[in-house]
């Protein structure tokens, strides 16, 4: 077991709504990336926290925002849902600058 | 940015054959290059990597070979099981291992299909 949890496992939005997905890294880690993976394909970064700062980005609108807590848990909000946000959102915890450990995702389905 | 390209999409191997899986990227910049098994509704889970000033790493039944020149890097699976079945991902980076400020850059995966 990996110890990153994330929440909630599944969630159904309809366009236009917001959405918070969650994350507990593990432990002893300081580091939270997010990425998107839809069906069928690989995971696309979207971004990247580190001691509460964004320390990175991929290619994704402003409309996903993220937070990262003191605690070292992370949030991760996308704004003005679309249907092609439809995905799984799996955030990766590590120790700065090691390996990604995933958790299991939430899968959002986006109506 | 950096583009990472994976064949085959789908590999069905044999019991106890190898399956080779080939990955290509872009960015002569990335020195990272892990990769990741997938099983069915599971989280992805990194399986072996190699950084760019090495050529070859193994870990018992699985290897990967790195050639710089040519901008390639592959997974080699010896001695297949069933319990190797799931989709394979490969990914480069020029950050860390936790992938930087760039992030980690994923191939579009392999399914490895074990026939008993």
């Amino acid at each position: 077991e990996t110890g990153v949890t994330q929440s909630p496992t599944h969630l159904i939005k309809t366009r236009g709504q917001q959405v918070t997905l969650r994350c507990s890294s593990q432990s002893g880690h300081n580091t939270v990336s997010w990425y998107q993976q839809a069906l069928g394909q690989g995971p696309q970064f979207i971004f990247q926290y580190y001691r509460e700062e964004e320390n990175g980005r991929g290619n994704f609108p402003p409309r996903f925002s993220g937070l990262q807590f003191p605690n070292y848990s992370s949030e991760l909000n996308v704004n003005a849902l679309e249907l092609d946000d439809s995905a799984l959102y799996l955030c990766a915890s590590s120790q700065f600058p090691g390996e990604l450990f995933f958790g299991e995702g939430s899968r959002l389905t986006v109506l | 940015g950096e583009n990472v390209e994976q064949h085959p999409s789908t590999l069905s191997v044999q019991e106890g054959d190898s399956a080779v899986i080939k990955c290509t990227y872009s960015d002569s910049a990335s020195n990272y290059f892990p990769w990741y098994k997938q099983e069915l509704g599971k989280r992805p889970q990194l399986i072996i990597d190699i950084r760019s000033n090495v050529g070859e790493k193994k870990d018992q039944r699985i290897a990967v070979t790195l050639n710089k020149t040519a901008k390639h890097f592959s997974l080699h699976i010896t001695e297949t099981q069933p319990e190797d079945s799931a989709v394979y991902f490969c990914a480069a980076s020029e950050g860390n291992a936790g992938g930087g400020a760039d992030g980690l850059t994923f191939g579009k995966g392999t399914h490895l299909i074990i026939q008993p």
